[in-house]
């Protein structure tokens, strides 16, 4: 059972557009979720992360975005470069239990 | 952030006989750590929580006695893959609690059984 969902699998987005990834949960419990960017044989890097009582949490040009009450959080790439080309991976975890919940995980290819 | 580290980056061995992958946290102190298995384009999938001092917890469906873990210090997790075979090829990486909750990541280790 997949406990964070992610969406798209792919994507691919023009230089200088906005990259939108989208996560859903469905365990209330969940108090903790960061954002992680894995380059091909390297292992994931930790983008962003924030906590529910927040709605958004913004770093250079990475934004979250949460929506408590629709159990969903998103991850923004603003002006988006091919070095960002990359895939990304949302997860979630509980309080006092630091194991990491993953999404599937979007590849995202950023074209000149 | 906190740096971590895993040696060997690559490594090559024959069905049967046995490997260990190291993982380090080079900065902080890691009460836990933790194992992921990652297969070409997919997610990360636990393996095991290390904690210094006591024994790994296994998820469901990892062997404990193929996928030996010991977490011997505050700065050293190691994972043993025992009687290697083809199917445990993958790419296997660590983490480590940095902070209150932030989860940092080795750079991964590339098995191949031949």
């Amino acid at each position: 059972q997949q406990q964070v969902k992610q969406s798209p699998q792919s994507l691919i987005v023009q230089k200088g557009g906005i990259s939108i990834i989208n996560c859903a949960y469905e365990n209330t419990a969940f108090d903790y979720f960061p954002w992680y960017q894995q380059f091909p044989g390297k292992g994931p890097a930790l983008l962003i992360a924030i906590r529910p009582d927040v709605s958004e949490k913004k770093e250079g040009r990475f934004t979250i975005s949460f929506n408590k009450s629709a159990k969903q959080f998103s991850l923004h790439i603003m002006d988006s470069q091919p070095g960002d080309s990359a895939t990304y991976f949302c997860a979630a975890s509980k309080p006092g239990a630091n194991n990491l919940f993953f999404g599937t995980g979007t590849r995202l290819t950023v074209i000149p | 952030g906190a740096v971590v580290s895993q040696h060997p980056s690559r490594v090559i061995c024959k069905s049967g006989t046995s490997v260990k992958i190291e993982c380090r946290s080079l900065d902080f102190q890691a009460t836990t750590m933790f194992w992921y298995r990652q297969f070409p384009k997919q997610s990360l999938m636990l393996m095991a929580t290390s904690n210094e001092g006591s024994k790994a917890t296994y998820e469901q469906g990892v062997e404990k006695d193929k996928f030996l873990i010991n977490h011997a210090s505050l700065t050293l997790s190691t994972l043993t893959v025992t009687s290697a075979h083809p199917e445990d090829s993958s790419f296997y990486i660590c983490s480590a609690i940095w902070g209150l909750r932030e989860q940092y990541f080795g750079p991964g280790t590339r098995l191949t059984v031949t």
